[in-house]
């Protein structure tokens, strides 16, 4: 399995600013991804982060609102800019290891809220 | 792209009781995980089964890939199982599309 952990937990943010999330991971991983849940929603894909290359986006997803880096195969930043009140839900991160199987892990998730 | 449908979206159990939840998927996939995420947002993986069936403790999970559907069956229900459970298939590595979960209750 993989330790994922994210920094911040929780957070409430000012309308008009940007905030980074980071993920940690205790290996190193294959594939990093970073999720959105909206409240009392599921789980939406944001994009795949790549190491040493631009993200990949999904679909109603931009690199302008969500910027994303990956600098090496443990650690990856996405950043949430120009926050609205719409940008409030939990931001997970989660990682596939072709060595650990095909099991996705995911971290604890970051808790934004938006005023 | 793929559908994942997840019945029932709500269930109320008291405890000690069973409860079996249904995920079904409209396409061929790669994987299938379900999860229990918890009142503080956190999802706790309880099975990777893209096919045949695993037991853990109380859980145990089904999936018949080739009638595209998973069932997850939850035994002797506890108070601390309460919580969204989430069925997500893979279809291209390590993308996961998710059902839109099964809140579960259970009372004392």
């Amino acid at each position: 399995s993989a330790v994922i952990s994210q920094k911040p937990s929780r957070d409430i943010c000012q309308r008009g600013t940007s905030l980074t999330i980071q993920c940690q991971v205790d290996s190193q991983v294959t594939m990093m991804f970073w999720y959105r849940q909206q409240p009392g929603q599921s789980l939406t894909l944001i994009a795949t982060a790549n190491q040493g290359s631009e993200a990949t986006y999904e679909s109603g997803f931009v690199i302008d609102k969500f910027p994303i880096s990956r600098p090496n195969l443990t650690f990856s930043t996405l950043t949430v800019s120009n926050m609205s009140p719409e940008d409030s839900s939990i931001y997970l991160c989660s990682v596939a290891n072709q060595r650990s199987g095909n099991t996705i892990y995911f971290g604890e998730g970051s808790w934004l809220t938006v005023v | 792209g793929i559908q994942v449908e997840q019945s029932p979206p709500d269930l109320i159990l008291q405890e000690g009781a069973n409860s079996t939840l249904r995920c079904n998927f409209s396409d061929s996939v790669n994987n299938l995980q379900w999860f229990h995420q918890n009142p503080w947002g956190q999802l706790i993986n309880l099975f990777y089964i893209p096919s045949g069936t695993k037991q853990n403790g109380r859980l145990s999970a089904t999936t018949v890939a080739t009638e595209r559907y998973s069932l997850l069956y939850i035994s002797s229900s506890q108070t601390t199982d309460s919580g969204v459970y989430f069925c997500a298939v893979d279809t291209s590595y390590g993308k996961l599309t998710f059902g839109q979960g099964t809140i579960l209750t259970v009372h004392p």
